[in-house]
């Protein structure tokens, strides 16, 4: 069974330019999950979408971060415009209602 | 406030030397408690799954135990390939799905 998959895995950008994040969760899974992890911190929970609606995005920063889920598969987390502390790595997660998750290898942005 | 709290931060063991990680947590209505395994440049990857009190699992040198207030991962005879950081999270209510809240992590580092 393939994995959670996220492209870019690295990404190194000027402040204030944008970005975008890709995820394809595991097949069939519905429930899917942006983390923020900083590093020497465990994930911060982002944005959660159960198939196309969005269910949790309390600690979204709305003014510079958005995301969207085509259909209820693929998902795209922005930022635009980034800032310095934005550099983190962005994992993305899936799993069936009330699941474990499973992650995908994250994608690390550097701000300089 | 919902909270996760893991110690050590750090914990550093001989090959052979047994020990053990604490989570604590402050969540009302848990619906369970998940480890994971993080290596350097990966995603977590999924461990164990606890949902009641008094539960205990295993897997090779692992063993996750759980109370109404901490989790402990017990790793017996560690060896270096044990080495990574471990992740505990809370799954609490939010939703139809819940949410899950990550402690910081212990990382481990197992010595030859």
């Amino acid at each position: 069974e393939a994995g959670v998959a996220q492209s870019p895995r690295y990404k190194i950008i000027e402040k204030r330019q944008s970005v975008a994040f890709w995820c394809n969760p595991i097949s069939g899974h519905a429930t899917l999950y942006w983390y923020q992890q900083i590093l020497g911190q465990g994930p911060k929970l982002l944005i959660q979408f159960q198939n196309n609606g969005v269910v949790d995005d309390s600690q979204l920063p709305k003014d510079r971060f958005s995301a969207e889920r085509l259909k209820g598969v693929d998902s795209t987390l922005k930022i635009q415009p980034a800032k310095l502390e934005d550099s983190a790595v962005y994992l993305c997660a899936s799993s069936l209602p009330l699941g474990e998750q499973f992650f995908g290898p994250g994608t690390r942005l550097t701000v300089l | 406030e919902d909270q996760v709290t893991q110690s050590p931060e750090a914990l550093r063991l001989q090959e052979g030397e047994s020990s053990s990680l604490n989570c604590s947590y402050t969540v009302s209505g848990l619906r369970g408690l998940f480890w994971y395994r993080q290596d350097p440049g990966k995603g977590p990857e999924f461990l164990f799954t606890l949902y009641s009190a008094g539960e205990e699992k295993e897997k090779e040198r692992l063993k996750a135990t759980l109370t109404k207030k901490e989790s402990f991962l017990h790793i017996t005879a560690p060896k270096p390939e044990d080495s990574a950081t471990y992740l505990c999270a809370v799954h609490f209510p939010s939703g139809n799905t819940g949410k899950l809240i990550f402690g910081q992590g212990t990382t481990l580092q197992v010595k030859p």
